[in-house]
């Protein structure tokens, strides 16, 4: 097991256009989480699945973003018709439901809006 | 809601000092955790230490430890004997106790630069 991968690792769009993420968590984790980071600021939480429940949302969770976890293993993230503002870097972390030692983080996919 | 600041944006240290890091956080409950991660230029976030609320010893990982005042919701991180690889982003969070509270909310961060 490599830790938690995503993909891709950098991503230019025009404004308008829909995106998608992709987060392969640790094998045995069954806790994944989304984050935000803008630059020179620290991760915001968007979301987070146990299995395939997505248990929390946050308010930065626009109807414009989604999030799915269908088999419990990978996650998604879709942005839907993105914004100037989308700009950043996605993480995406996974730990086990007992797992008190916080997450294992990814590298992230960096998202520009043009 | 809780919070966490940060209140360095950046801090400098030389190479074999020590350099202290600082956190406060705001929080009504008792039981949580609290953490430092660095994000080194590669940007993935690594876990440097953890503290839970109801140790009242402070943790320790080889050259960093932290200093945890539960009353004043102070927790600063200590890094002896610097290196080079230290320099990164260093970013203070929060977690709730509990299946809950599984979001963690970070600080602002700390720029860390380690001067040969």
């Amino acid at each position: 097991d490599t830790g938690v991968s995503q993909d891709p690792r950098h991503k230019i769009t025009k404004r308008g256009q829909n995106v998608t993420f992709r987060c392969d968590p640790i094998s045995e984790h069954n806790r994944l989480y989304w984050y935000r980071q803008t630059l020179g600021q620290g991760p915001e939480f968007l979301t987070y699945f146990q299995n395939e429940a997505q248990l929390e949302k946050s308010r930065l969770l626009s109807d414009r973003f989604s999030a799915e976890r269908p088999k419990g293993s990978f996650s998604t993230l879709e942005i839907q018709r993105t914004e100037q503002g989308d700009s950043a870097m996605y993480l995406c972390a996974s730990s086990l439901e007992t797992d008190s030692y916080g997450y294992t983080f990814g590298s992230g996919t960096r998202l520009t809006v043009v | 809601a809780q919070t966490v600041t940060q209140s360095q944006p950046e801090m400098s240290v030389q190479e074999a000092e020590t350099v202290t890091l600082s956190c406060t956080y705001d929080t009504s409950e008792s039981d949580y955790y609290l953490f430092w991660y660095k994000q080194p230029p590669s940007r993935q976030m690594i876990l440097v230490i953890r503290q839970e609320a109801y140790k009242q010893q402070n943790a320790t990982e080889n050259r960093f430890s932290v200093n945890f005042q539960k009353a004043a919701k102070s927790f600063s991180l200590k890094i002896s004997d610097s290196q080079l690889g230290d320099a990164a982003m260093y970013f203070c969070a929060y977690r709730s106790e509990g299946t809950s509270g599984s979001r963690l909310t970070f600080g602002e961060g700390t720029q860390l630069t380690v001067n040969p």
